[in-house]
C-alpha cells in the first residue's frame, strides 16, 4: 500500500478556492487516487476518485499529474461547512484495505 | 446509492458486558466489509477486513477474541465487543465495498457507533 502525505492542517476563508496536495510517490500502476471528508463523530464521506489527469465532480475537482506521484484536491468557493479533515488514500483496483493517514484539517473562518 | 448503515449510533454499557454493533449496505451487495476505531482528533485505525463467509482478518495489535467479527451475509456484519473495558470506548466504524462483475469500487463508509464504557 502507497503510503501517503498531506499538509496537517489548513486554514482558508468563505468564497476562496481551496487546494489540497498530496503525495504519493511509491504509488502502483493499478492504484487509483481517492479523497475522503470527515467531520467530527461522523464516517467518512466519499468526494471524488480518480486515476490520471483531471476529474470532476459536483463538489470538487481532482488533479493528477503525469507521473502520478502526487495529486490535488480542489474546492471550488469553499463555505464555513466545508471545514473537515480530508483524507487521501490510495485504493488498488484489485484492492482491499485502506489505510489512513493523518489526514488534512481545514479550516474555513468568516 | 452506496449507502452504509449502523447500528446503534451510540451505545453507553458497564464495565465487563459485551456491545454487538451492526453495519449493513442497504443498497448493494459488500464483497468486504470493514471495521474501523478512531479516538479523539486521531485518524481511524483499521480493526479488520471481514468477508462473506469467512473467518475477518485482523491487523496486527487487534485482540480476535475480544473484537468479534461476523460477516453472515452480503449486506450484514457485526462487530461484537465483548467483556467491553473503558479503554474500548471509542468511535467505531465500518466501511464495505460494493461487489462488482470487474474490477473495483471504492469503500463506503457507515455514519459510526460511539461507544462508551462506564
Amino acid at each position: 500500500l502507497a503510503k501517503t502525505t498531506q499538509p496537517i492542517s489548513m486554514d482558508s476563508y468563505e468564497g476562496q478556492e481551496v487546494n489540497i496536495t498530496c503525495s504519493h510517490n511509491n504509488i502502483a500502476t493499478n492504484d487509483y487516487i481517492t479523497w475522503y471528508q470527515q467531520f467530527p463523530s461522523q464516517g467518512p464521506r466519499f468526494i471524488i476518485q480518480g486515476y490520471k489527469t483531471k476529474v470532476t465532480n459536483e463538489v470538487a475537482s481532482l488533479f493528477i499529474p503525469a507521473d502520478r506521484k502526487s495529486s490535488t484536491l480542489s474546492l471550488p468557493r469553499v463555505s464555513l461547512s466545508d471545514t473537515a479533515v480530508y483524507y487521501c488514500l490510495v485504493d488498488s483496483e484489485y484492492g482491499n484495505k485502506l489505510v489512513f493517514g493523518a489526514g488534512t484539517i481545514l479550516r474555513v473562518k468568516s | 446509492g452506496a449507502v452504509v448503515s449502523q447500528h446503534p449510533s451510540w451505545v453507553i454499557c458497564k464495565s465487563g458486558t459485551s456491545v454487538k454493533i451492526e453495519c449493513r449496505s442497504l443498497d448493494f451487495q459488500a464483497t468486504t466489509m470493514f471495521w474501523y476505531r478512531q479516538f479523539p482528533k486521531q485518524s481511524l485505525m483499521l480493526m479488520a477486513t471481514s468477508n462473506e463467509g469467512s473467518k475477518a482478518t485482523y491487523e496486527q495489535g487487534v485482540e480476535k477474541d475480544k473484537f468479534l467479527i461476523n460477516h453472515a451475509s452480503l449486506t450484514l456484519s457485526t462487530l461484537t465487543v465483548t467483556s467491553a473495558h473503558p479503554e474500548d470506548s471509542s468511535f467505531y466504524i465500518c466501511s464495505a465495498r460494493p461487489r462488482l462483475l470487474r474490477g473495483t469500487d471504492t469503500q463506503y463508509f457507515g455514519p459510526g457507533t460511539r461507544l462508551t464504557v462506564l
